[in-house]
């Protein structure tokens, strides 16, 4: 049974860039969360899809947007990026509020 | 809002060495406290929840426990590959806050030989 899959593993954009970052959830899970994690801090949450919508959003600014598709696969899009955006990207996913297990990150750099 | 605490940041043992890590936190409502563990630059692993005061999970040599304000990771006779940093995290109750984990920062832990 595949676990969470997230590509692309590492990645390197230039400030004012845009990025698509991408998540698949284990079998049989329904919900995606996405959360940033900066070096030594606790992950941040972003906002969390259900059946193709954003149910819940952290304190993040407009610039990070996601998509859910019918096959629960989902997406993460950060537009103009800022050198703070650096940071471990992870992808989570649960059945409904069922704990969540997340992926192996992907590693944004911006410069 | 909802605030997680851990303590000590940074814990270094020798093999054998027993010990806990403490995660206080405060929250409207809380509906699980869940304990992760996270090896470098990867994501982290999920290890247990903990829904109600007075609840008790283990594994392995780890055991987690919960009251009303905190939790304590135990950690018996630690190896050299328990070595991690471990995240606490809750989930509040609520129609705004059900879905969030809101992290702690972790407690970096170091088991040597």
């Amino acid at each position: 049974d595949a676990g969470v899959t997230q590509s692309p593993t590492h990645l390197i954009k230039t400030r004012g860039q845009q990025v698509t970052l991408r998540c698949s959830p284990k079998s049989g899970h329904d919900t995606v969360s996405w959360y940033q994690q900066a070096l030594g801090q606790g992950p941040q949450f972003i906002f969390q899809y259900y059946e193709e919508e954003e149910r819940q959003r952290g304190n993040f600014p407009d610039r990070f947007s996601g998509h859910q598709f019918p096959n629960y696969s989902s997406e993460l899009n950060v537009n103009a990026l800022l050198l703070g955006d650096s940071a471990l990207y992870l992808c989570a996913s649960s059945l409904l509020l069922n704990e969540q297990y997340f992926g192996p990150g992907t590693r944004l750099t911006v410069t | 809002e909802d605030q997680v605490t851990q303590s000590p940041e940074a814990l270094r043992l020798q093999e054998g060495e027993s010990s806990s890590l403490n995660c206080s936190y405060t929250v409207s409502g809380l509906r699980g406290l869940f304990w992760y563990r996270q090896d470098p630059g990867k994501g982290p692993e999920f290890l247990f929840t903990l829904y109600s005061a007075g609840e008790e999970k283990e594994k392995e040599r780890l055991k987690a426990t919960l009251t009303k304000k905190e939790s304590f990771l135990h950690i018996t006779a630690p190896k050299p590959e328990d070595s991690a940093t471990y995240l606490c995290a809750v989930q509040a109750v609520g129609s705004n806050s059900g879905y969030a984990l809101n992290f702690g920062k972790g407690t970096s832990l170091l088991v040597t030989p």
